[in-house]
């Protein structure tokens, strides 16, 4: 079976700082998907980025950036200058077909943003 | 409105007691699932459907079951709610190989 590990329960920032969130996953398929979602205190689940495994170029959306590193089977997520409204749970996550239909999820980091 | 619902949002019930939790979605997608979140433990699929009359288990279906009649749906059922049962429920569906979640169901269970 896949397994996503996040090692980080929870992290804490003052506003401002960059901030890494890192996961490490375990999974027997060549090709793969990986997942971050993200879960605000409102409780919703939000998708942030899906990335295939053959694509290891780093990812950049904003103060977002991901770190998809197959050799140490890692896909890190940092928050670049980070703000209050950035507090929430998030989640790495790891299909356990090829399709993606089904998710594995790690345990989550929940990260503060204090100002 | 488009996009994936559930009733209730919340729900108060006793051990013992029988109570479903309704997923609806409005894309036709072929996968629905239905998972718990639980402090420490992340989210864990109970069960999932890869079209109408198929289903089957997850990580954790004891004490669940699920049917799935029609695409849209996928109603969970809890037979004999126990209070280990208490948790936030997330339905989602999923298209190609990204899914998309409900706004959660909060079950206490006393």
């Amino acid at each position: 079976a896949q397994k996503v590990t996040q090692a980080q329960t929870e992290i804490s920032v003052v506003e401002k700082e960059d901030v890494t969130l890192d996961c490490v996953y375990e999974t027997r398929d060549t090709t793969y998907y990986l997942f971050w979602y993200k879960q605000p205190p409102s409780g919703e689940l939000v998708f942030l980025i899906r990335r295939n495994s053959f694509d290891e170029q780093n990812e950049i959306s904003g103060r977002y950036s991901w770190n998809f590193q197959k050799s140490t089977s890692s896909f890190n997520f940092t928050i670049t200058a980070s703000q209050v409204v950035d507090s929430a749970v998030y989640f790495c996550a790891l299909p356990e077909d090829n399709a993606g239909n089904m998710l594995t999820f790690g345990g989550g980091t929940r990260l503060m943003v204090k100002p | 409105d488009a996009g994936i619902t559930q009733s209730p949002r919340y729900k108060i019930t006793e051990t013992g007691r029988q109570v479903t939790l309704m997923c609806h979605q409005t894309w036709s997608h072929s996968y629905m699932f239905w998972y718990r979140q639980d402090l420490g433990h992340g989210l864990r699929l109970i069960y999932y459907s890869a079209a109408a009359d198929i289903t089957d288990k997850g990580e954790v279906p004891d004490g669940y079951v699920v049917s799935r009649s029609k695409t849209e749906n996928f109603p969970l059922t809890l037979e004999s709610a126990t209070r280990s049962q208490t948790s936030v429920y997330f339905c989602a569906s999923s298209l190609d190989d990204e899914q998309f979640f409900g706004p959660g169901t909060r079950l206490t269970v006393l």
